[in-house]
């Protein structure tokens, strides 16, 4: 069973491209969450998703960042028109279910390297 | 809203001795509580977790405890080694006011020879 799968590991766009970062969760998974790094900081939230529903958005910039999990394929992190800014490591995460009081643990993925030039 | 601290940002101690990292939380009564440990350009690991009724949880050199009226957690490495150098976080599971998880900023430990 292979873990969480981010697609591509390093990625470098100019300012005003667009960034597609794809997230493969584990096998069996149908919640996963993005999470952006910035250097020496923690994980930010930003969305939380379940097959074909955004969940919980409340981290993510109102313009240009939107956010997918469709029925079938990974789920997709689009970025539109980046800035510098938007350089970071995004994190996606999967889990089998989740809840107040289930305890499952989050498997993350290795990240996406975004770099804005 | 609920929040999470971890109150160090770094920890320098010496190999061999007991590193201890706090987290803390506030407006919230978690069910169980989630250590992960992250090494740099790799995403976070799933390290232990701890229920509301247990007061402290063990794997291998790692020891975790969960004060819920102090709303507190410890996080302890005994015998730490150079190995053990890392960031560590602590997560909040969601809550009915919140589905997401949500981590603590995490407290780089380095273990020096």
């Amino acid at each position: 069973n292979a873990g969480v799968m981010q697609n591509p590991r390093h990625l470098v766009r100019r300012r005003g491209q667009e960034a597609r970062l794809r997230c493969s969760p584990m096998k069996g998974h149908s919640h996963v969450y993005w999470y952006r790094q910035l250097p020496e900081e923690g994980l930010k939230f930003m969305v939380y998703l379940q097959k074909e529903n955004i969940i919980d958005e409340s981290g993510m910039p109102k313009e240009r960042f939107s956010a997918e999990f469709p029925k079938e394929g990974p789920s997709i992190l689009r970025i539109q028109q980046v800035v510098r800014g938007d350089s970071a490591a995004y994190f996606c995460a999967s889990s089998p279910r989740t809840g107040e009081r289930t305890g499952t643990e989050a498997f993350f993925g290795q990240g996406t390297r975004l770099t804005v030039v | 809203s609920q929040k999470i601290e971890q109150n160090s940002e770094a920890l320098n101690i010496q190999e061999g001795k007991t590193a201890t990292l706090t987290c803390n939380y506030t407006n919230y009564s978690p069910a169980y509580l989630q250590w992960y440990r992250q090494d740099p350009g790799r995403g976070p690991v799933f390290l232990l977790l701890i229920r509301e009724n247990e007061k402290e949880k063990r794997k291998e050199r790692l020891k975790v405890t969960f004060d819920t009226t102090l709303k507190q957690s410890l996080f302890h490495i005994t015998a730490s080694q150079p190995a053990d150098s890392a960031t560590y976080l602590c997560a909040l599971p969601p809550s009915s006011s919140a589905s997401k998880i949500i981590f603590g900023s995490g407290t780089r430990l380095s273990i020096r020879p």
